[in-house]
């Protein structure tokens, strides 16, 4: 168990909505990453928070966005969806902002657009 | 630019029988590298890290991978296959120094035959 908490574990929607995936870090760790894994694209990254602020943004759409809130938990939230959406999510935290390299990831949320 | 190429994207071995999994990487200095490992269903784990040090790294479960910068290889290895490593694995180079971001390879599905 890595300590990052991930909801929902899945989750089926339309094209056109709009869902939120939410994560907890491990106790203590500033940082959350959201990345994207399909069969395609492999393991993407698409934006990073650190102590609620944007630290680092990759390749999320202008569709996708993150927060993360005082608490420490983050959500990302994606709307109008299309089938190429499909994908599981992956929230991952670090303790410092930089990348010592060691993420403790979650174990994803995998989205189905119909 | 940056890269990690894992040169197979399905390596099948039999239990007791040793385990190479190969990655090269293009960096223009010197790089950090990492393998994570991607249990079914699971989020990823580091396995292990290289960033600068002793050029044959071990990490956890009898993996250890050895740097090679004439090369630009970071080979993953096992001297003895256990069922329980059947997984996926990323090889995975950090770029732009200690803020940078993590790029991550297209990963190697490792199966291990009884």
């Amino acid at each position: 168990d890595s300590g990052v908490t991930q909801t929902p574990k899945h989750l089926i929607t339309a094209t056109g909505q709009r869902v939120t995936l939410r994560c907890s870090p491990r106790s203590g760790d500033l940082s959350v990453y959201w990345y994207q894994q399909s069969l395609d694209q492999g393991l993407q990254f698409l934006i990073q928070y650190y102590n609620g602020e944007e630290r680092a943004k990759g390749n999320i759409l202008e569709r996708f966005s993150a927060q993360q809130f005082p608490d420490l938990h983050s959500e990302l939230n994606l709307s109008s969806l299309e089938l190429g959406d499909s994908a599981l999510y992956f929230c991952a935290s670090s303790v410092e902002g930089g990348y010592t390299g060691e993420l403790f990831f979650g174990e994803g949320s995998r989205l189905t657009v119909l | 630019a940056q890269s990690v190429t894992q040169l197979d994207s399905h390596v099948s071995v039999s239990e007791g029988t040793p385990v190479l999994l190969r990655c090269n990487y293009s960096s223009s200095y010197s790089p950090s590298l990492f393998w994570y490992v991607q249990h079914p269903n699971k989020g990823l784990q580091l396995l292990l890290k290289y960033t600068s040090a002793a050029t044959l790294v071990k990490g956890i479960n009898g993996f250890e991978a050895e740097f090679k910068k004439s090369e630009t290889s970071f080979h993953l290895t096992k001297p003895s296959a256990h069922m329980s490593d059947a997984a996926e694995y990323f090889c995975v180079v950090r770029i732009g120094g200690s803020q940078g971001n993590l790029i991550f390879g297209k990963g190697t599905k490792l199966s291990v035959k009884p």
